[in-house]
């Protein structure tokens, strides 16, 4: 079956824009994860939906970061005012959940901030 | 805590020796250990997992250990081949929860 997929690869935006990312996680999967990665580090925690509601969002950064999943299925994650240092790759993960813990990988978009 | 150290940051081994790379972490509610493969370029990918109520997994030409006393876990591949050389990351999380990735370890395997 179709795999997490991720729109758009790769966005290059300005200083101080607002952009969107999205996920289509795997069909039936209930819980979804945003990461970040940045280069020659390991994928970092943003934040975690079970179904609609954001069950920790531990991880965000600040309030210019915000993760939206409506229906529980596509999730988007949004950017105000961006900065340079927002550059990395956003790494989206959707598992099973019911008793299954593994979580599985979209192809990541490439953000960068100029 | 949360954090997971992961040694060594690189590693060389020659094409069918074994490979091992060791991961510490701190969260004693911890009980989920996946170990993800990241090709350059590529998304990471889920080679093996082991919960806490296992000690040792095994798939193939790779095994992981769990020493939850210690609050260690080790993954091994054996008989290295080509196509092994890529970062692994080990990580842990309390289940459902969030997982926390190590530092990664890029490994060679040279032909």
């Amino acid at each position: 079956g179709a795999g997490v997929s991720q729109t758009p690869s790769n966005k290059v935006t300005e200083k101080g824009k607002y952009v969107e990312l999205r996920c289509d996680p795997i069909s039936g999967h209930t819980a979804l994860y945003w990461y970040r990665q940045s280069l020659g580090q390991g994928p970092e925690f943003l934040i975690y939906f079970q179904g609609t509601g954001a069950a920790d969002d531990s991880g965000l950064p600040n309030d210019r970061f915000f993760a939206v999943r409506p229906e529980g299925s596509v999730s988007t994650l949004k950017i105000q005012r961006t900065e340079r240092g927002d550059s990395a790759v956003y790494l989206c993960a959707s598992s099973p959940g019911q008793g299954t813990y593994e979580q599985y990988f979209g192809p990541g978009t490439r953000l960068t901030v100029t | 805590g949360e954090n997971v150290e992961q040694h060594p940051s690189t590693l060389s081994v020659q094409e069918g020796d074994s490979a091992v790379i060791k991961c510490t972490y701190s969260d004693s509610a911890s009980n989920y250990f996946p170990w993800y493969k990241q090709e350059l370029g590529k998304r990471p990918q889920l080679i093996i997992d082991i919960r806490s109520n296992v000690g040792e997994k095994k798939d193939q030409r790779i095994a992981v250990t769990l020493n939850k006393t210690a609050k260690h876990f080790s993954l091994h591949i054996t008989e290295t081949q080509p196509e092994d050389s890529a970062v692994y990351f080990c990580a842990h999380s309390g289940g459902y929860q969030k997982v926390t990735f190590g530092t990664g370890t890029k490994l060679q395997v040279i032909p």
